[in-house]
């Protein structure tokens, strides 16, 4: 069965350093994963997505995910952090249902940025 | 392009009270539909999902219900709320593909 698992609930990091947002899966076939961010009171909103092919996703706002299968990891990276990267991060892996796709989420982490 | 709408976007209700979210989708048709929970320090838990207008199938035994009466919208549902159902809840779409896309979210609180 697929599930997914972020280690640390809360992730705190200075302004201009790494963020590096942590996500292993467990997945019986090959996995679709994904990022997704939510700023407070908001919906979800897809940050990157790997599905097949390159390894080393790139996405929106300067983040990207290594596809790392013989770790079973997608960890989320950004090199310089910013205050507007204060969100809470949820990694996501895919399960085939009858004729959908399910998404199940791990439980989130949340990001703060010390100026 | 495509749109998703949720309302209202914050509602309180007494405990035993009935519930309606609505959830409706601009710019696409046929559209897989997605209700999800957010509870308070917690992930997102999947509720109900429709692949089709009157196709409604459940993950979660519990006191809430869905329907689809038309093609884009989606309505989740109570006939009596209980303290545990508040939280903040996500309606998504998806073309038939693994992406989901979300809607702006209702913030339940049941007292």
């Amino acid at each position: 069965a697929q599930s997914v698992t972020q280690l640390g609930s809360h992730v705190s990091v200075s302004e201009g350093a790494l963020v590096l947002l942590r996500c292993n899966y467990s997945s019986s076939v090959p996995p679709y994963l994904f990022w997704y961010v939510q700023y407070p009171n908001q919906g979800l909103q897809l940050l990157l997505k790997y599905t097949t092919g390159a390894t080393l996703v790139k996405g929106i706002n300067g983040f990207e995910a290594e596809f790392k299968k013989s770790e079973t990891s997608f960890h989320l990276t950004k090199p310089s952090a910013h205050m507007s990267d204060a969100a809470e991060y949820f990694c996501a892996v895919t399960l085939r249902m009858d004729s959908s796709y399910k998404l199940i989420f791990g439980s989130g982490t949340r990001l703060l940025v010390r100026p | 392009s495509q749109t998703i709408h949720q309302w209202p976007a914050t509602l309180v209700q007494p405990v035993g009270s009935p519930l309606s979210l609505e959830c409706t989708v601009e710019g696409t048709s046929n559209p897989n539909l997605y209700w999800y929970r957010q509870a308070a320090g917690r992930g997102l838990q999947l509720l109900f999902y429709s692949v089709g207008i009157g196709q409604i199938s459940s993950e979660v035994p519990q006191n809430l219900s869905a329907s689809r009466p038309q093609d884009r919208q989606f309505i989740l549902s109570s006939k009596k709320l209980l303290l545990s159902d508040s939280g903040f809840y996500l309606c998504a779409w998806s073309p038939g593909t693994n992406e989901q896309f979300f809607g702006p979210g209702t913030r339940l609180t049941v007292l």
